[in-house]
């Protein structure tokens, strides 16, 4: 089965600072990756996902950027952080060819000060 | 284009109770249904599927959903509930490649 990583588990960061979220994934190979955000109270907002190595497709424009160094590394960035950008970070996977669930690792709480 | 509601974004019972958590979708296509829960500062996990097949699907604990392809439904029962069932209960939809979640449904299950 698969195990999504994710750290940090919380993080506080002032505006204008840069941020680096990283995600890997274990028990899998060639996986589709995913960032979610969950903004208070809310559902789930998709933000990037890619379906290889140097694949990010982006659903929406914002000042977050998205990198897939390698296979089971999903990374995700920005070069100066806005109050916006605060909320609960999710990365995910798709679980098998045919079993279209996702996995999801614990989460970053990201609070913008 | 593709979209979930839940009814409710909060469903409060009491210990033992009948748990009914409502999912209504829209789809071009046919979908593949899911039910996540998500406890405080945590990750989704999957409670149950839909994908084809037999309509009445079962989950982890003790949960269980039946897709109704007239009604567009999804609904979330368990016969009773647990204290350790309070959550947020998120219900998806995958068709065409794409997911959508529903906005959640917070479940508060009262001793």
């Amino acid at each position: 089965s698969q195990t999504i990583h994710q750290w940090p588990a919380t993080l506080v960061q002032p505006v204008g600072s840069p941020l680096s979220l990283e995600c890997t994934v274990e028990g899998t190979s060639n996986p589709n990756l995913y960032w979610y955000r969950q903004a208070a109270g809310r559902g789930l907002q998709l933000l990037f996902y890619s379906v290889g190595i140097g694949q990010i497709s982006s659903e929406v424009p914002q000042n977050l950027s998205a990198s897939r160094p390698q296979d089971r590394q999903f990374i995700l960035s920005s070069k100066k952080l806005l109050l916006s950008d605060s909320g609960f970070y999710l990365c995910a996977s798709i679980r098998g060819h045919r079993d279209y669930g996702y996995t999801f690792g614990s989460g970053t709480r990201l609070t913008v000060v | 284009a593709q979209s979930v509601t839940q009814l409710g974004s909060h469903v409060s019972v009491s210990e033992g109770a009948l748990v009914l958590l409502r999912c209504n979708y829209s789809s071009s296509v046919p979908p593949y249904l899911f039910w996540y829960v998500q406890y405080p500062n945590q990750g989704l996990q999957l409670l149950l599927k839909y994908t084809t097949g037999a309509t009445l699907v079962k989950g982890i604990n003790g949960f269980e959903a039946e897709f109704k392809k007239s009604e567009t439904s999804f609904h979330l029962t368990k016969p009773s509930a647990h204290m350790s069932d309070a959550a947020e209960y998120f219900c998806a939809v995958r068709s065409a490649g794409k997911s959508t979640f529903g906005d959640g449904t917070t479940l508060t299950v009262k001793p």
